[in-house]
């Protein structure tokens, strides 16, 4: 079945660095890609999301960009800061439309004060 | 609007033994999925409801049951609890219509350990 690769499995980075966590992808046919923030303890939540007929999209200080040639599709988050600090999963839908997610392994992103 | 909600928060079993999840959304979604969450696995289809009167299998379905109730409800079973069933569980919704993909939204999870 589709599989999704997401790296890298930890982040550290220094308050007001970029972060950039990337996730790859087989399926040709996948056209929706979310991102979701899980704090600890917490359920995940949706942060941004692409659809495949974008290439990049962005909210304040988070951005996707998605390369379906190259069959990638990378988080970006600028200025961080200390309550960004989460398990970050990328996903994406299989061919076929039943809804179903298929998630990534999840990167831990520490930001340091 | 109380979104998606499970119980119980936690759960303590003992191998053998069997129990019900539940989850009930009021965002009147059609699709329901059950999750399970392992540390450094992400998180793992179990079972699906693309719309009510329907399920199928996630990649993980062995050891579960699911039923969807109604639009509302849908429940995972574990028939005969083991220790490799220890784990979060998580329960979404989302609303599927022609075959557009929305926003999953997640429960706040159950914890099950099995002794």
């Amino acid at each position: 079945g589709e599989n999704v690769e997401q790296h890298p499995s930890t982040l550290s980075v220094q308050e007001g660095d970029s972060a950039v966590i990337k996730c790859t992808y087989s399926d040709s046919a996948s056209n929706y890609f979310p991102w979701y923030k899980q704090e600890l303890g917490k359920r995940p939540q949706l942060i941004i999301d692409i659809r495949s007929n974008v290439g990049e999209k962005k909210d304040q200080r988070i951005a996707v960009t998605l390369n379906k040639t190259a069959k990638h599709f990378s988080l970006h988050i600028t200025e961080t800061q200390p309550e960004d600090s989460a398990v970050y999963f990328c996903a994406l839908t299989p061919s076929g439309n039943t809804g179903k997610l298929i998630f990534g392994q999840g990167t831990t992103l520490q930001v340091k004060p | 609007n109380a979104g998606v909600t499970q119980t119980p928060k936690f759960q303590v079993l003992k191998t053998g033994q069997s129990m019900t999840l539940q989850c009930a959304q009021d965002m009147n979604h059609n699709s329901m999925y059950w999750y399970r969450q392992d540390p450094g696995m992400g998180l793992r289809l179990i079972y699906y409801s693309a719309s009510e009167g329907t399920t199928d299998k996630g990649e993980v379905p062995n050891g579960y049951n699911v039923s969807r109730l109604n639009k509302r409800e849908f429940s995972l079973r574990l028939e005969s609890a083991a220790p490799s069933q220890t784990s979060v569980y998580f329960c979404a919704s989302s609303s599927l219509a022609g075959g557009i993909t929305d926003t999953q939204y997640f429960g706040p999870g159950t914890r099950l350990t099995v002794l």
